[in-house]
């Protein structure tokens, strides 16, 4: 299985940036998803990486070190509305190619 | 529009009885996943199917059940054997295998115990 490891809460300032790191350990590594979600949402696809490097999406960025088993999202220009949780995902080939999630990351943003 | 869909969005369960939650997508995915989640937790999955007619159990299968008798459906049983049931339940839908193949989810169903 794989080991997924996020902060649990970040607090930043409308405006600013912020990066949103995930850590994790698998055998056969075949992809990472960022999903974000509010409270009591469904969680909705950001982003997939699974080549090395960065990954720009507007104001949202991801990315992807496999040898280093790291991955972060990067949110810019940042509004009240990314107040969110935000899921880290590893899809692995020995599992059947199901992604496992992280504990995700719950963001405030604060004016 | 394609989609998947969760029902219901609440649902009150008393103790020992079984309760079965619906999912159904027309997104023509292959593959069906049922997550739960609990406060400050993440999504632990519970089943997981990639073809009609099988079903894998995920790492919290115990004191639940599916069926998937059509690529559209997959219907989750909580049973009264799981102990602690009340949580958010995540249904999910995507294609198989390697590239992009992001998970849909529906809008969740929240089971509360009374």
């Amino acid at each position: 299985g794989q080991n997924i490891d996020q902060p649990t809460e970040m607090t930043a300032t409308e405006g600013a940036i912020v990066q949103i790191n995930c850590t994790y350990q698998t055998s056969g590594f075949n992809g990472l998803f960022w999903y974000q979600q509010h409270a009591g949402e469904a969680p909705t696809f950001l982003s997939y990486n699974v080549l090395d490097g960065l990954e720009e999406k507007g104001r949202f960025s991801s990315f992807l070190s496999r040898s280093k088993g790291y991955s972060y999202l990067l949110l810019k220009e940042l509004q009240m509305k990314d107040s969110a949780s935000y899921l880290c995902a590893v899809r692995d080939r020995g599992g059947g190619y199901i992604p496992t999630f992280g504990r995700g990351t719950s963001l405030i943003v604060h004016p | 529009d394609g989609g998947i869909t969760q029902s219901p969005k609440y649902l009150f369960r008393k103790e020992g009885q079984n309760v079965t939650l619906s999912c159904e997508q027309n997104l023509n995915h292959d593959a069906m996943y049922w997550y739960r989640q609990d406060p400050g937790q993440g999504l632990r999955l519970i089943y997981y199917s990639q073809i009609v007619n099988d079903f894998q159990k995920g790492d919290i299968a115990e004191g639940y059940s599916v069926s998937r008798e059509k690529k559209e459906s997959f219907p989750l049983t909580v049973t009264s054997a799981q102990k602690n049931p009340t949580a958010f339940y995540l249904c999910a839908s995507s294609t198989l295998g390697e590239g992009d193949t992001e998970a849909f989810f529906g809008q969740g169903t929240r089971l509360t115990v009374v």
